[in-house]
């Protein structure tokens, strides 16, 4: 089974301010396909989760541009170049090339 | 707009069995896969199982084959997931999801439901 390790686990980040999570997998995610099977999920507090990555670096759509992704193989980052209040709780990474299987989830919350 | 809505859940003793649909709208339902997806109260995201768009396929968690059986009805543009032998660590909320690629293969969940409680206790 391939486990998703992210850190940190917990983020706290002045408005304004960028932060950074990373994500890394026990196997490479790239298929034989040549995609890249990484996501990243934001579930804000009391709500569904919601895609905002897919394939590593592809934001969905509706996705400020402020969110980004990046990374290859086995290591992943998602980078909010200025954190807004709206940006606050638990982001996953996911990956999807052998079944589906999220990372523990990272907490942001705003100082 | 596309909507997925989830019903069924409810307080369930061990060993018992519940039944979860859920409703998609706004989208040609019969051309996606569907997932179930799982939060227990204060945990992660843990993927339950999914479906094929035309159901000739299945896959499971490893803590829920044998239990748990995933399908749909097309007809009714509609998911389920029948639960058997609950046990107290089945107690999560229950979201379904859709796929985010057309037809096949699945590759991940883009549009989730708001998710229905599935309480196990005695």
């Amino acid at each position: 089974d391939i486990v998703m390790t992210q850190t940190p686990l917990s983020l706290s980040v002045t408005p304004g301010q960028p932060a950074s999570i990373s994500c890394k997998s026990s196997q490479s995610l790239l298929h034989s396909d040549g995609k890249t099977y990484l996501y990243w999920y934001l579930q804000k507090p009391g709500q569904s989760p919601q895609l905002l990555i897919y394939e590593v670096s592809n934001r969905f759509s509706g996705v400020p541009d402020r969110f980004s992704g990046s990374g290859s193989g086995t290591d992943f980052t998602l980078k909010i170049s200025r954190v807004e209040a709206e940006d606050v709780g638990v982001y996953y990474c996911m990956q999807s090339i052998q079944l589906w299987r999220f990372g523990q989830g990272t907490k942001v919350e705003i100082k | 707009q596309v909507q997925l809505v989830e019903s069924g859940g409810g307080v369930v003793q061990p060993g018992g069995s519940l039944r979860l649909s859920c409703a998609a709208s706004g989208f040609t339902f019969s051309s996606y896969g569907m997932h179930w997806v799982r939060q227990a109260p204060g945990k992660g995201l843990e993927w339950v199982a999914f479906i094929r768009y035309d159901g000739s396929n299945k896959y499971y968690a490893d803590s829920v084959k044998g239990r748990f059986t995933i399908s749909r009805d097309n007809s009714k543009n509609t998911l389920y997931l029948q639960m058997n032998s609950l046990r107290a660590e089945d107690t999560a909320v229950y979201y379904c999801a859709k796929d985010l690629k057309l037809r096949w293969p699945p590759e991940a969940f883009d549009i989730w439901g708001q998710g229905t409680m599935v309480t196990v206790s005695s």
